[in-house]
């Protein structure tokens, strides 16, 4: 089992759709978590963190389900400029720095 | 936000020679960096764990021969792809954090190597 999987995607929308991307990971000890985006040819940037309180910014929604290990991102009133590969982000907090990337989920927007 | 700088953001280079890849932290100090590799379409793979002062340590399956890491200072990881073959052309990233554990990755601009 990898340790951060999410959906295969790619997930082809209008604009003004909500989507729903998942993730899930393996080590229940995983201390925080992160979505990020990834733009073709770009380097990965933040999106957001990811809380167990759920946390909300703008459009997009990050929630954390650590029973189920499970972390969840809504991106709702869908825009051209959202398509991009999103990325779920795991750090184990074993104590050291290493980054657990899941394979990311490609978002394309259509108008 | 931190700042993660990579050197060159692409080359291209002909088989059998080698490309030095540099990783700077611009205004933190960063005790390790991360290097990965990503191939089109497919996530970014971890390659190795660059450690100021010390060895690298190498995920599995990553030859330490052929992908020479060196992380002299608290803000520079270099990554030098020996010997280069066109399997070898990817998009190498590079990342540092702020502190252990819990805090988010910065990552480098990328760069992309072609190997003709």
């Amino acid at each position: 089992r990898k340790e951060v999987e999410q959906d295969p995607g790619p997930f082809n929308v209008p604009e003004g759709a909500t989507v729903a991307f998942n993730c899930t990971y393996s080590n229940s000890a995983s201390q925080s978590f992160f979505w990020y985006r990834q733009d073709c040819r770009k380097e990965p940037k933040l999106l957001m963190s990811v809380y167990s309180s759920g946390n909300e910014d703008g459009r997009f929604t990050a929630q954390l389900n650590r029973a189920s290990q499970y972390i969840s991102l809504l991106i709702r009133d869908s825009k051209l400029s959202d398509s991009a590969t999103y990325l779920c982000v795991v750090n184990p907090g074993t104590g050291g720095f290493k980054t657990i990337f899941g394979a990311g989920t490609r978002l394309f927007v259509k108008a | 936000g931190a700042v993660v700088s990579q050197h060159p953001s692409w080359v291209i280079c002909k088989s059998g020679t080698s490309v030095k890849i540099e990783c700077r932290s611009l205004d933190f100090q960063a005790t390790t960096m991360f290097w990965y590799r990503q191939f089109p379409k497919q996530s970014l793979m971890l390659m190795a764990t660059s450690n100021e002062g010390s060895k690298a340590t190498y995920e599995q399956g990553v030859e330490k021969d052929k992908f020479l890491i060196n992380h002299a200072s608290l803000t520079l990881s270099t990554l030098t792809v020996t010997s280069a073959h066109p399997e070898d052309s990817s998009f190498y990233i590079c990342s540092a954090k702020l502190g252990a554990g819990v805090s988010e990755a910065f990552f480098g601009q990328g760069t992309r190597l072609t190997v003709v």
